[in-house]
């Protein structure tokens, strides 16, 4: 059972426009959601989180908006570059576990054609 | 360098065969975990480790797989009479204590293939 859900394996977008990545998530006990990046070859590292008690979180180009009764949340670049080309996971900790493991989604990779 | 390291890097070996994969956590990091991304798929919880703490295996697929961390510090993720399904990326991570919210600090990996 899938609990979180990227169902656009990949995008692409032109550089200087907006990328919108798309998660979907099926468990409500999830209180806490993160954005990590992945480069070939190299470990995801983290790119921006949100709490379940906020809608909206800003860090720079990065945004992530999260509609809990939908039970989805987004991230949007603006502007894209080309140097954000990777792939880019959703991730989601539970309430229930004390232990901070991640849930993740499947991926999706992200191009930022010049 | 300073991050999460894990050796080796790329394993190929035959099925039935034992491997040993090893992550070295962040100095001062006392939460460890290992994940695995099979092709295709979203990165999956394997086990955690905290401290002194009894682990949480509850991700472990089988019990071929274990784990042990060493003084806190070095952790070994064995799998024993490895199988074609276990061939994926084995993903180590670690945070420091004091909120399950901090970040996790994710190695590069160590790419396994059963033939």
């Amino acid at each position: 059972d899938q609990q979180v859900k990227q169902n656009s394996p990949s995008l692409s977008v032109q550089e200087g426009r907006i990328s919108i990545l798309n998660c979907d998530y099926t468990n409500s006990m999830f209180d806490y959601f993160l954005w990590y990046k992945k480069y070939p070859a190299e470990g995801p590292t983290f790119l921006i989180s949100i709490s379940s008690i906020k809608d909206k979180n800003e860090d720079g180009r990065f945004t992530v908006f999260l509609n809990k009764s939908a039970k989805h949340l987004s991230l949007h670049i603006v502007p894209s570059q080309p140097g954000d080309s990777a792939v880019y996971f959703c991730a989601a900790s539970g309430s229930s576990s004390n232990t901070g493991k991640l849930i993740f989604g499947q991926g999706t990779t992200l191009q930022v054609k010049p | 360098g300073a991050g999460v390291s894990q050796s080796p890097s790329n394993k190929v070996t035959e099925k039935g065969k034992d491997v040993e994969l090893r992550c070295d956590p962040i100095s001062g990091h006392t939460a460890l975990y290992w994940y695995r991304q099979s092709l295709g798929q979203g990165l999956e919880f394997l086990i955690y480790f905290q401290g002194n703490s009894a682990p949480d295996k509850s991700g472990l697929p089988s019990d071929r797989f274990s784990a042990e961390r060493t003084g806190g510090s070095v952790s070994t993720l064995t799998i024993q009479r490895t199988q074609q399904e276990d061939s994926a990326v084995y993903l180590c991570a670690s945070r420091l204590a004091g909120g399950r919210y901090n970040e996790q600090f994710f190695g590069p990996g160590t790419r396994l293939t059963v033939l």
